[in-house]
């Protein structure tokens, strides 16, 4: 089967790095997404990658290692409102989404 | 930006009335989902369409019907309303030559009593 999986929930510090992984298992890849999404609110997009190596945007990056099957979210200077949850989501050979159950990110003055 | 719009925000209901979750979007996008989404828990996709005169069942057993009959609107359906209905209810749209990313609407968080 397709299988996703993320840490359920992490804690960290206003200012500091944190990185979220996600490994994952699907019959074939066509790219990983990452979202966030606050507390009841929609998930919004963050970062795509399709191809191994990093992506930068801001404070916030993201990991492809497609030979591994992972992935992380990489945020910098933690802010208050990075307090959100971080879903990833595989694009499978079908072109269909398959998602994580997301990690929960809490922030701490 | 995106262009999608969800209607209603919050719909408090009693058991056995049908309801109609309203969808819409202005990005000329293609393919449209519906996702269902409990608080904490994971997105499950419960219907989506390729276009006009499409629609699918996802990968969660859904009583609710969809359908497309013109590109900028998706509306789900249930016919008979129950409490195990009780949830946050997602609509999404994707434009399939791009990324595949994601638009989400609001949501519709819809309880049944």
């Amino acid at each position: 089967g397709q299988n996703i999986d993320q840490p359920t929930e992490m804690t960290a510090t206003e200012g500091a790095i944190v990185q979220i992984n996600c490994t994952y298992q699907t019959s074939g890849f066509n790219g990983l997404f990452w979202y966030q999404q606050h507390a009841g609110e929609a998930p919004t997009f963050l970062s795509y990658n399709v191809l191994d190596g990093l992506e930068e945007k801001g404070r916030f990056s993201s990991f492809l290692s497609r030979s591994k099957g992972y992935s992380y979210l990489l945020l910098k200077e933690l802010q208050m409102k990075d307090s959100a949850s971080y879903l990833c989501a595989v694009m499978d050979s079908n072109y269909q989404l398959i998602w994580g159950a997301g990690t929960k990110l809490i922030i701490k003055p | 930006e995106a262009d999608i719009y969800q209607t209603p925000r919050y719909l408090v209901i009693g058991t056995g009335k049908k309801i109609t979750l309203e969808c819409s979007q202005t990005m000329g996008h293609d393919k449209m989902y519906w996702y269902q989404q409990d608080p904490g828990m994971e997105l499950h996709l419960i219907h989506y369409s390729y276009g006009v005169n499409s629609t699918e069942k996802g990968d969660l057993s859904s009583e609710s019907t969809v359908s497309r009959i013109r590109t900028e609107h998706f509306p789900l359906t249930l016919e008979s309303a129950r409490p195990s209905h009780t949830s946050q209810y997602l609509c999404a749209s994707s434009d399939p030559r791009d990324t595949g990313e994601l638009f989400f609407g609001e949501g519709s968080r819809l309880t049944v009593l």
